[in-house]
């Protein structure tokens, strides 16, 4: 069965130093990643997805089929970067999103 | 564009009594609508997939009777949870997948949530 594991509930770093939200996944299939993120008292909303190759607000995430992971990294964190952050697979023929239990980024000034 | 609209935000009911939660796609037309619940400080659990005119696919675990799911037209999907009790309470939330105009693959848009709290 499909799983998506985010190992830590919390993360703290100070502004300006290096971020890596670790995201790892089980799946038999092809997998295509997400990262979603909720900012206070705000709708999840897509930050970047892999098969997009894209870097959203300074974020890059890169698929490591070997080690079947999917981490989210950022140089130089920022205040604004604080929010709640979700991996997610999607499975079930290709429409349907399984997420990680979320990792809560705090940057601290 | 892509905004996905909830109503109502929070509703606060009896015990035994059944509520409606309004999903919309404002500003396109989903293919597929998706109900998820979240508890407290827990992951989105995927309740269901609903598609425009047929039944929607409950998840595993996921009573079909207790939430009721009408997606009436390509903008607008219902959840009816029935005969609500205290373990009902949770927030609800709805995505809607599209493919917008100059993207290459369909992608899920959430709404703000349903907060439900059953007395």
């Amino acid at each position: 069965a499909q799983r998506v594991t985010q190992p830590e509930k919390l993360l703290s770093v100070f502004k300006g130093a290096p971020v890596e939200l670790k995201c790892n996944y089980s799946y038999s299939g092809s997998p295509e990643l997400f990262w979603y993120v909720q900012y206070s008292r705000q709708r999840l909303q897509l930050l970047l997805r892999h098969i997009s190759r894209e870097s959203i607000k300074g974020f890059t995430a890169d698929l490591n089929k070997g080690e079947t992971s999917f981490h989210l990294k950022k140089p130089f964190a920022q205040e604004e970067d604080s929010a709640m952050y979700y991996c997610a697979l999607l499975t079930g023929g290709g429409n349907k999103l399984t997420f990680g239990t979320g990792t809560q980024l705090k940057v601290e000034l | 564009g892509a905004v996905v609209s909830q109503h109502p935000s929070w509703v606060i009911c009896k015990s035994g009594t059944s509520v409606k939660i309004e999903c919309r796609s404002l500003d396109f037309q989903a293919t597929t609508m998706f109900w998820y619940r979240q508890f407290p400080k827990q992951s989105l659990m995927l309740m269901a997939t609903s598609n425009e005119g047929s039944k929607a696919t409950y998840e595993q675990g996921v009573e079909k009777d207790k939430f009721l799911i009408n997606h009436a037209s390509l903008t607008l999907s219902t959840l009816t949870v029935t005969s609500a009790h205290p373990e009902d309470s949770s927030f609800y939330i709805c995505s809607a997948s599209s493919q917008l105009a100059g993207e290459g693959w369909e992608t899920q848009y959430f709404g703000p949530g349903t907060r439900l709290l059953v007395l």
